[in-house]
């Protein structure tokens, strides 16, 4: 069954500090990643995706994640962290072509940011 | 703003009680998700409808139902309610076809049983 893992419920950094989220996933075929954010009280927003190809993608607000097949990780980073990426973070999983493409989230990571 | 819109925001209401949560897709978006945001379950997946057709069911429960109208709004329906059904409900919408296609989320409805 496909799974994702976010190992850290809580993360703290300083502002200006580089920041990386990590994600599992368990997957039998190619999946699909995805980062969202979810702000206090907002829906979620959609950072970055991976569906094939270059292993390391870019997204909106500065973030990129990096692809690795053989750890099944999909990490988030951003080199400076600012005030306003204080959120929740959730990775996401879903397959290609199948007769839906549900999103199986993780957990999530809630980041604050120190000033 | 994703274009997808949710009502009401704010619900609260009584164990045992029946409440509708309404969904109005993007323009053109043909398929319909709801997910469910709680503290025990995290955020999962319930249910999809793609063009008035259930494609998808997830975890959801017996007490819930929903269904995609032909103007493509959907409604989630929560019967005899209990308290730890109390959550933030989120509807997706995407375009759907054989590919993915991104799922653009609502702001949510955010229920308290009492």
């Amino acid at each position: 069954a496909q799974s994702v893992t976010q190992p850290d419920i809580h993360i703290t950094v300083s502002e200006g500090a580089s920041l990386e989220l990590r994600c599992n996933y368990s997957y039998g075929a190619t999946p699909y990643l995805f980062w969202y954010v979810q702000s206090p009280g907002q829906g979620l927003q959609l950072l970055l995706k991976y569906f094939s190809g270059d292993t390391l993608v870019q997204g909106i607000k500065g973030f990129e994640a990096e692809f690795k097949r053989s750890q099944s990780s999909f990490n988030l980073r951003k080199p400076s962290v600012h005030w306003s990426d204080a959120a929740e973070y959730f990775c996401a999983v879903t397959n290609y072509g199948g007769a839906t493409n549900k999103l199986i989230f993780g957990t999530g990571t809630l980041l604050a940011v120190q000033p | 703003d994703s274009g997808v819109t949710q009502t009401p925001k704010h619900l609260i209401t009584a164990t045992g009680q029946r409440v509708t949560l309404r969904c109005s897709p993007r323009s053109g978006d043909l398929s319909v998700y709801w997910y469910q945001q709680s503290l025990d379950q995290g955020l999962q997946f319930l249910i999809q409808y793609y063009n008035g057709e259930e494609r998808a069911k997830g975890n959801i429960l017996e007490r819930f139902s929903a269904q995609q109208f032909p103007d493509l709004h959907s409604e989630l329906n929560l019967s005899s309610l209990e308290l730890g059904d109390s959550a933030l409900y989120f509807c997706a919408s995407s375009v759907f076809r054989e590919s993915y296609n991104e799922q653009f989320f609502g702001p949510g409805t955010r229920l308290t049983v009492l």
